[in-house]
């Protein structure tokens, strides 16, 4: 299996801040990577597919980047509503793998 | 609109099975390039994937756990069935299932599917203890 890692796993940022995700896969994935955002009690939802397509209905601040094994979620302008845990994942090939996650907190 | 909805009991005991239902609308799982799969979060861990059917019926499962994991589609109800045999307290976790949908990359003669999970349930929460 594709093993995913992220850094940081945790950060604590504010309100208008830059805020950057770095995601790394243990082998070549071009561009198969995915990005989530999952907050407590509620479902995961899909920020970004195929590296750095923005899914339908999510804010033009968030964006990714990537391709490799290196890849990078930015989120250009933090807002309330963004303090969140992310994951990253691979459909390069099957089991897709999940990231151990990047959890958002508010400084 | 298309929503998933998981559901399931809510406590089990170590060594029995564990039957999941996913209830699918505003999609059909009798199309190309839709799949629906299984996704757990044990508290305070991260995201595991478990299993995904095809349109096609063709299935995949984590390599860890495909021993213990069945998975079925019921296309005239919509429903996808998930079974996990000989359940642990470790299987404690929350249960989602998320269509999975390929978008074609490039045009229909030379391009590909690339598959993502775009809508998701609210999950369902198992317990496994005795």
């Amino acid at each position: 299996d594709i093993q995913m890692t992220q850094s940081p796993s945790s950060l604590s940022a504010s309100v208008g801040d830059r805020v950057t995700i770095t995601c790394r896969a243990s082998q070549s994935i071009s561009n198969y990577l995915n990005w989530y955002q999952h907050k407590p009690g509620k479902a995961p939802k899909l920020l970004i597919y195929a590296a750095s397509n923005l899914q339908s209905g999510v804010p033009s601040r968030f964006s990714g980047s990537g391709s490799g094994t290196d890849f990078t979620l930015t989120i250009s302008s933090l807002q309330p509503e963004d303090f969140a845990t992310y994951y990253c994942q691979q459909s390069y090939n099957t089991p897709p793998t999940f990231g151990p996650g990047t959890k958002v907190d508010i400084k | 609109q298309v929503t998933l909805r998981e559901s399931g009991p809510a406590l089990v005991k170590p060594t029995q099975t564990l039957t999941l239902t996913c209830t699918f609308s505003g999609f059909s799982l009798s199309t190309s390039a839709m799949c629906v799969s299984w996704i757990r979060q044990p508290p305070g861990k991260a995201l595991e994937w478990l299993a995904r059917i095809d349109w096609d019926d063709d299935k995949y499962y984590s390599t860890s756990l495909k021993t213990r994991l069945t998975i079925s589609k019921d296309t005239s109800k919509n429903q996808v069935v998930l079974t996990m045999t000989n359940v642990d307290p470790v299987d404690t976790a929350t249960y989602y299932c998320t269509r999975t949908a390929g978008v074609l990359f490039g045009d229909p003669l030379s391009g590909y599917y690339y598959y993502y999970m775009d809508v998701w349930g609210k999950g369902t929460t198992v317990t496994v203890s005795s």
